[in-house]
């Protein structure tokens, strides 16, 4: 059980076009989802927060406007990187919680590796 | 500001061996305490968690120590194995919010 998968796995795309990632908890409904990117050999940089319905709660430094996230179910969230550069080329992984309060527990999807060229 | 300082970067044990991995922390307002193991190109998988009320935890090979008045918890990997070989990333938070990871070890085990 708690599994995460996600949309495309990888992609490579030009400089100035816009990238979908889709994010599902297959065989559960998560109360939150999680956006993170990781760079090589490095660890992973929380993004934003998301809860179904309602808008993403983004961390300091991370554009809203140029990463969008929708939350438009229970088991679907997307990010959208738009007018992609070659520097937004990076691994992006999401996460579901699984429970509430003190038993929640946060599994995360196989990643989506992003090429700009 | 990292909230969890992760040690070593990297070590390399041999077949058998033991690994282990140590985190420190300083918010003692965390009450959830995860480990994740990373292959390449995959995306972090939960391997064990602990929370406050314990000490110890094993699971397999597995163990996690844990000292609340030291603030600090650690992953011992008992007869470390060559598909043991991954990133190692420990974490905290307060739940049920956002986790705060470590750096990350780079585990290589030698046949």
């Amino acid at each position: 059980g708690a599994v995460v998968s996600q949309h495309p796995s990888w992609v490579i795309c030009k400089s100035g076009t816009s990238v979908k990632i889709e994010c599902r908890s297959l065989d559960f409904q998560a109360t939150t989802m999680f956006w993170y990117r990781q760079f090589p050999k490095q660890s992973l940089m929380l993004m934003a927060t998301s809860n179904e319905g309602s808008k993403a709660t983004y961390e300091q430094g991370v554009e809203k406007d140029k990463f969008l996230i929708n939350h438009a179910s229970l088991t679907l969230s997307t990010l959208t990187v738009t007018s992609a550069h070659p520097e937004d080329s990076s691994f992006y992984i999401c996460s579901a919680t699984v429970g509430s309060g003190s038993t929640d527990t946060q599994y995360f999807g196989p990643g989506t590796r992003l090429t700009v060229l | 500001q990292q909230q969890v300082k992760q040690s070593p970067q990297s070590l390399i044990v041999q077949k058998g061996g033991i690994s282990i991995i140590n985190c420190a922390y300083e918010n003692t307002a965390f009450d959830y305490f995860p480990w994740y193991q990373q292959f390449p190109g995959k995306g972090p998988a939960l391997l064990i968690a602990i929370r406050p009320d314990v000490s110890e935890k094993k699971e397999g090979r597995f163990t996690i120590s844990f000292n609340k008045s030291a603030k600090q918890f650690s992953l011992h990997i008992m007869d470390s194995q060559p598909g043991d070989s991954a990133t190692y990333f420990c974490a905290a938070s307060r739940s049920p919010y956002k986790l705060s990871f470590g750096a990350g070890t780079t585990v290589t085990v030698r046949a």
